[in-house]
């Protein structure tokens, strides 16, 4: 069974100043992993998503994030945050090679941008 | 379709009553997904179809919830003799294959149960 640790319930951040969401998992298994953007009243749209390859992944947004192995992280990242990127923000792990588990969510954390 | 719909958006039910929620995935995704999201649980992974396939469906709650999907297309999650706790936003994906590739999530339906 897989795991997921979202750190950070709340991360408050000054508009303009960079931000790291916090993203640990575990897992038995080789998995894929994904972060994902909730803003209010609104589905789930992806973010990123690391399958293989490169461990720092780019994704829409200007948002990144670095696959760690030795740490079982997968933390997310955006070197300059605005207004409009307040939302909650989601980490999840899907089982390599499966999928018929769905994917599991961390807890979620809300990014609250200050101006 | 644009992208994954989901009917109705808001729903009000009295304890003790049925209820049926549609997810209208993209067309020609072969995997489909429900899950619910709650302020307690998060969000949690209920029923899984390849197709109209349901390998596994011991991530629903209880046996009061059902799930079909019919002609590789529409499912419905059916939720019988509702109750309070079943309160929470129900949120249904497609994907073109189960596993690697991306999950399209549709807005929900929120579920109130008085």
């Amino acid at each position: 069974a897989q795991s997921v640790t979202q750190l950070d319930s709340q991360v408050p951040v000054f508009e303009e100043a960079p931000v790291e969401l916090r993203c640990n998992y575990s897992s038995s298994v080789s998995v894929y992993l994904f972060w994902y953007v909730q803003y209010p009243n609104q589905g789930l749209q992806l973010l990123l998503k690391y399958l293989s390859g490169s461990t720092l992944v780019k994704g829409i947004n200007g948002f990144e994030a670095e696959f760690n192995k030795s740490q079982t992280s997968f933390h997310l990242r955006k070197p300059s945050v605005h207004i409009s990127d307040t939302a909650e923000y989601f980490c999840a792990v899907d089982p390599l090679g499966g999928g018929a588990d769905g994917l599991t969510f961390g807890k979620g954390t809300h990014l609250i941008i200050q101006p | 379709g644009a992208g994954v719909s989901q009917s109705p958006s808001n729903k009000v039910t009295e304890k003790g009553k049925d209820v049926e929620l549609r997810c209208d995935p993209i067309s020609g995704h072969t995997a489909l997904y429900w899950y619910r999201q709650s302020l307690g649980q998060g969000l949690e992974f209920l029923i899984y179809f390849q197709g109209n396939s349901a390998p596994d469906k011991s991530g629903l709650p209880s046996d009061r919830f059902s799930a079909e999907r019919t002609g590789g297309s529409v499912s419905t999650l059916t939720i019988q003799r509702t109750q309070q706790e079943d309160s929470a936003v129900y949120l249904c994906a497609s994907s073109q294959v189960a596993g690697a590739y991306e999950q399209y999530f549709g807005p929900g339906t929120r579920l109130t149960v008085t």
